[in-house]
């Protein structure tokens, strides 16, 4: 079956800091990839995304390859800012024409001070 | 706006009381889906609906029911057998043929607490 890998959080970052998040999966075919972020008391909304192997999806600032060879689709920023602080999901996915069942990581938080 | 519409957002319950949980959408999605969110577990799939009248179960549908009457609603309807419901639970949809590029959008959640 499908799974995801997130690294355990919290990850606490100075304002400024450069951010990377790991992120690794497990699927049988070829699934699409993506970034969710949840800020405090809310739902998901998505990131960023990419669909095949070396695409990068990238938004605000954060950017993630799409890896096949190492079945990896890490979270990065250069710079981070205190409105960053949230939770982030990895997330895999398979398409039409099946409803979109994703399957999601654990979350990482991130924490960014002054 | 388009979006979803989750309500109520914080909810309290007795322990043997079944409690529905709403969800309308005017995105004019097909697909619908509930998840349960718990700390340091992630996103749990519960039930999902790609066509009205018509749904199926998740990952942890046990103590849950569901109904979709129609295309802008999925109410959920958590149990007395359901034996841990204490947790934030998430609706999303998504299109369904043509539009679908595997995202979700989500409602803004229900916080459940049982007491």
């Amino acid at each position: 079956g499908n799974s995801v890998t997130q690294m355990e959080g919290p990850v606490t970052l100075s304002e400024e800091a450069f951010l990377t998040i790991n992120c690794t999966y497990t699927a049988t075919g070829y699934p699409s990839l993506f970034w969710y972020v949840q800020y405090p008391g809310e739902g998901l909304q998505l990131l960023l995304k990419a669909t095949k192997a070396d695409d990068k999806g990238s938004n605000k600032g954060f950017e993630a390859t799409y890896r096949k060879e190492t079945t990896s689709f890490h979270l990065e920023k250069g710079s981070v800012q205190v409105s960053d602080s949230a939770v982030y999901f990895c997330a895999l996915g398979t398409l039409p024409g099946t409803a979109s069942k994703l399957t999601f990581g654990t979350g990482t938080r991130l924490q960014v001070t002054l | 706006d388009g979006g979803i519409t989750q309500s109520p957002k914080y909810l309290f319950r007795k322990e043997g009381q079944n409690v529905t949980l709403s969800c309308e959408q005017n995105l004019n999605h097909d697909a619908m889906y509930w998840y349960r969110q718990d700390p340091g577990q992630g996103l749990r799939l519960i039930y999902y609906s790609q066509i009205v009248n018509d749904f199926q179960k998740g990952d942890i549908a046990e103590g849950y029911s569901v109904s979709r009457e129609k295309k802008e609603s999925f109410p959920l309807t958590v149990t007395s057998a359901q034996k841990n419901p204490t947790a934030f639970y998430l609706c999303a949809s998504t299109p369904y043929q043509g539009m679908n590029t595997g995202e979700l959008f989500f409602g803004e959640g229900s916080r459940l607490t049982v007491l």
